[in-house]
């Protein structure tokens, strides 16, 4: 089973952040928090992960709260084509495989 | 584009058939990982290969094998093919053990 809560869907205005909320109360010290989303039906794609600082890349940014209990995945502007199913994953950065949960379904409206 | 490519995009195909999926990781990247996708299930782990051995196994059918060639790629056997095997086959590949990084998929439809 999946070790995150996210809500099932999320709307946004475009040009708006996007906060997309994650709760892994149960995470362990060596597992970091994994963001993916998939378009339609394409492959999920890998947007960022972190430890217990926050992150940021050209995506995304990532903030884990300091018990690392919750984060929060936040797309600083959001366009139509960051429509997608958001998926939130607690994992061993050197362990196999990814586990999904139902995620959050975000759609951007004009 | 995650440079992992699978083929081919779409299979239609009849029950008790075998199908073979064929996936090509990111250059360089050792590990191979399967998942599947069908409407009830959500994205599920099949399976994983770590340069040409098998590492991890999710919730695979006995129907269903995979094998990772020397040169990395990796396919995936389908065989007595029920309708329920409908679905999104997708292959992710990361260097080492880290970030996966996924293929557009195929679209297996059985009949």
């Amino acid at each position: 089973d999946a070790k995150t809560t996210q809500p099932p869907s999320m709307d946004c205005a475009e040009g708006r952040a996007a906060n997309l909320p994650c709760n892994h109360s149960t995470i362990s010290g060596n597992e970091y928090v994994y963001w993916y989303r998939q378009i339609h039906s394409q492959g999920p794609q890998y947007i960022i992960h972190g430890l217990k600082n926050n992150e940021t890349n050209e995506m995304a940014s990532l903030i884990i709260t300091e018990d690392r209990k919750s984060s929060t995945l936040i797309l600083p502007h959001a366009t139509l084509r960051d429509t997608a199913v958001y998926y939130c994953i607690v994992r061993i950065n050197q362990g196999g495989k990814l586990i999904f949960g139902q995620g959050t379904e975000l759609s951007v409206k004009p | 584009d995650s440079g992992v490519t699978q083929t081919p995009k779409h299979l239609i195909t009849a029950t008790g058939q075998r199908v073979t999926l064929r996936c090509s990781p990111r250059s360089g990247d050792l590990s191979v990982y399967w998942y599947q996708q069908s409407l009830d299930q959500g994205l599920q782990f099949l399976i994983q290969y770590y340069n040409g051995e098998e590492r991890a196994k999710g919730n695979i059918l006995e129907r269903f094998s995979a094998q990772q060639f020397p040169d990395l790629h990796s396919e995936l056997n389908l065989s007595s093919l029920e309708l329920g095997d409908s679905a999104l086959y997708f292959c992710a590949s990361s260097a080492s053990l880290g970030t996966q990084y996924f293929g557009p998929g195929t679209r297996l439809t059985v009949l």
